[in-house]
């Protein structure tokens, strides 16, 4: 059973430290997207990819959150430096392109910014 | 990127149908409609997805107005794992996949 993964699961850092969160997509999937959700603003997409080149990034803060795809099977979403407002759950999603246009997300990583 | 409007809560009974109403009067005619739902702590996942008629698959049904302002997904017998949020969010064919999430309806689910 094909799924996204996503690491660390958890992370706790102190304001300030760089935070780098990993994505792996299903093989075969070409397009890769990153969401963040807090209980305020809910889902929001951030950035997404497609055939590793960056499609859409409006929804990220650029001074300080990076994502990119060094290769096929590998998303990263980093951010330097980090601050509470940070905090979240931060979803990795990939998709085929299909006509179905399904996207299929990871379990998240849940950052906490003290 | 046109608005949905959705319940922010329903309940139901195990294992009677459950019918989860959506409103897209803005809809337009390259829009799709997704659905999708989120389990308690787990990212959302994909249930259906329509345009003009109804749809079914193994999860759930899809049934779109004649005019498609609204739409109703349909869960046939519901059972306790369906207590999620659900998701109703209308994308543009002509784009590039990006599905922009609305505040959901929550489903509560009791024995």
């Amino acid at each position: 059973d094909a799924r996204v993964t996503q690491t660390p699961r958890h992370k706790v850092t102190e304001m300030g430290q760089e935070v780098t969160m990993r994505c792996q997509p299903i093989l075969g999937h070409n397009t890769v997207f990153w969401y963040r959700q807090t209980m305020m603003q809910g889902l929001e997409l951030l950035a997404y990819f497609r055939n590793r080149a960056p499609l859409d990034d409006s929804g990220m803060p650029k001074d300080r959150f990076s994502a990119e795809m060094p290769d096929a099977t590998l998303a990263t979403l980093k951010i330097q430096p980090s601050e509470p407002r940070d905090s979240a759950v931060y979803f990795c999603a990939s998709g085929s392109g299909r006509a179905t246009y399904e996207q299929y997300f990871g379990p998240g990583t849940r950052l906490t910014v003290t | 990127d046109a608005k949905t409007t959705q319940p922010n809560s329903m309940e139901s009974n195990e294992e009677e149908p459950v019918h989860l109403p959506c409103n897209h009067s803005t809809i337009s005619g390259t829009d799709y409609i997704h659905w999708y739902r989120q389990l308690p702590s787990q990212g959302p996942e994909y249930v259906i997805h329509g345009l003009t008629s109804n749809v079914n698959n193994r999860m759930a049904s899809l049934a779109i107005a004649e005019d498609r302002k609204s739409s109703t997904l349909i869960l046939h017998r519901a059972t306790l794992r369906d207590a999620a949020v659900y998701y109703c969010i209308l994308r543009d064919s002509t784009g590039f996949q990006k599905l922009v999430f609305g505040t959901g309806t929550r489903l509560l689910v009791s024995p």
